[in-house]
């Protein structure tokens, strides 16, 4: 089956810093590749999204590269802010008849310190 | 442009309850999404709709039952609460079932006593 897996949180950095979250996948076909965040009190907002090998979705500061041969997805930003603080989701779809569901890793709490 | 929403944001009930979600939007998007959200697990999927009067099951649907009378509308309804569906749900929504975007609201938060 699909899945998504990302390193735990939470991760706390101080402002500034360099974060790096981690997200490989498994999947039967060729996904598109999303990274979600979810603000304190909020619902889950698209950050960016990939939908074939080598792209690379970036959005605010944040960037990620779909590397099919290594089947990762990993969200990079090169200096964080508070206002970044959040959790962070990785997520896949599928091309399916059925539907397109996405496919979520668990997560991973982001702490920016100032 | 409200987009989508749900209600109530916040909800305590008591075991054996019935319970309704509501989740509406405004783009006319055919597909509408339940997930829940639960530490340890991320987001599943507990049932999905590609158009009205068109559902189906996701990951994790027992105990929970969905209609979809029309485009904008897809309530979600806890049969008989129990204390394990104590969780924030979510519906999202996108404009077709290709790869597409999927837009969330706000959330549930539902405690079941």
């Amino acid at each position: 089956g699909n899945s998504v897996t990302q390193m735990e949180g939470p991760v706390t950095l101080s402002e500034e810093a360099f974060l790096t979250i981690n997200c490989t996948y498994t999947a039967t076909g060729y996904p598109s590749l999303f990274w979600y965040v979810q603000y304190p009190g909020e619902g889950l907002q698209l950050l960016l999204k990939a939908t074939k090998a080598d792209d690379k979705g970036s959005n605010k500061g944040f960037e990620a590269t779909y590397r099919k041969e290594t089947t990762s997805f990993h969200l990079e930003k090169g200096s964080v802010q508070v206002s970044d603080s959040a959790v962070y989701f990785c997520a896949l779809t599928l091309i399916k008849a059925a539907g397109n569901k996405l496919t979520f890793g668990g997560g991973t709490r982001v702490l920016v310190k100032p | 442009d409200a987009g989508i929403t749900q209600s109530p944001r916040y909800k305590i009930t008591e075991t054996g309850r019935q319970v309704t979600l509501m989740c509406h939007q405004t783009w006319s998007h055919s597909y509408m999404f339940w997930y829940r959200q639960d530490l340890g697990h991320g987001l599943r999927l507990i049932y999905y709709s590609a158009a009205a009067d068109i559902t189906d099951k996701g990951e994790v649907p027992d105990g929970y039952v969905v209609s979809r009378s029309k485009t904008e509308n897809f309530p979600l309804t806890l049969e008989s609460a129990t204390r394990s569906q104590t969780s924030v749900y979510f519906c999202a929504s996108s404009r077709s079932g290709r790869k597409e975007t999927q837009y969330f609201g706000p959330g549930t938060r539902l405690l079941v006593l």
